[in-house]
């Protein structure tokens, strides 16, 4: 089986503009959920989306949105960027609520 | 509030030796526990996952421990190689709520 995919690898923005970012999870996985890892706070859960539904939420910000399609493939929007969104954010897939398989992450800069 | 801790930050060991890596929890309501390794730059690895109804998990030479009611998990490596060195986070998920939690890790070295 494939493992949890997530594009674009790297992305370079400036203050203000907003990213989306899309994650891919392992054929059969229904649940995604995301994080944002950074050095001074380590990881942080942003949201988890199950069957197209969001089951769980952060303390994030409402600039910091997501959905998931019919197909679990999920993605995540961050408007009006800010310096400190720097981060790697990192999904992961799993069947329900047993073992979260990660993917590589998608390392945003903002200028 | 719901917290995960690991201490050490850091820890260095010489090759060959076995050790154990700790992970805390406040909350004994735990629905499962996940020990992950992360090398520099990449994602999380997935090593162990512990539910709640089990007191310990082994895959090769980890082996991983839960004890509800003093709040603990333990990752025991034995014969360590250099191949080793990595963050190691554990993870939570607690009944209440669904979300996994995670401690700041363990970086590792293993010395050759």
């Amino acid at each position: 089986k494939a493992g949890v995919t997530q594009t674009p690898r790297y992305l370079i923005k400036t203050r203000g503009q907003q990213v989306t970012l899309s994650c891919s999870p392992i054929s059969g996985h229904r649940s995604v959920s995301w994080y944002q890892q950074t050095p001074g706070q380590g990881l942080q859960f942003l949201f988890e989306y199950f069957s197209e539904t969001q089951r769980n939420k952060g303390n994030f910000p409402g600039r910091f949105s997501g959905r998931q399609f019919s197909n679990s493939r999920s993605e995540m929007n961050v408007s009006t960027l800010e310096l400190g969104d720097s981060a790697l954010y990192l999904c992961a897939s799993s069947v329900s609520t047993d073992t979260q398989y990660f993917g590589p992450g998608t390392r945003l800069t903002v200028l | 509030k719901q917290e995960v801790t690991q201490i050490p930050a850091a820890l260095s060991v010489p090759e060959g030796e076995n050790l154990v890596l700790n992970c805390s929890f406040t909350d004994s309501a735990i629905y499962n526990l996940q020990w992950f390794r992360q090398d520099p730059g990449k994602g999380l690895t997935s090593l162990l996952l512990i539910q709640s109804s089990q007191r310990e998990q082994t895959s090769g030479r980890l082996n991983a421990s839960l004890d509800k009611s003093s709040g603990r998990s333990t990752l025991y490596i034995a014969a360590s190689q250099p191949g080793d060195s990595a963050t190691y986070l554990c993870a939570a998920r607690f009944n209440t709520g669904n979300q996994f939690y995670f401690g700041t890790g363990t970086s590792l070295t293993v010395i050759p």
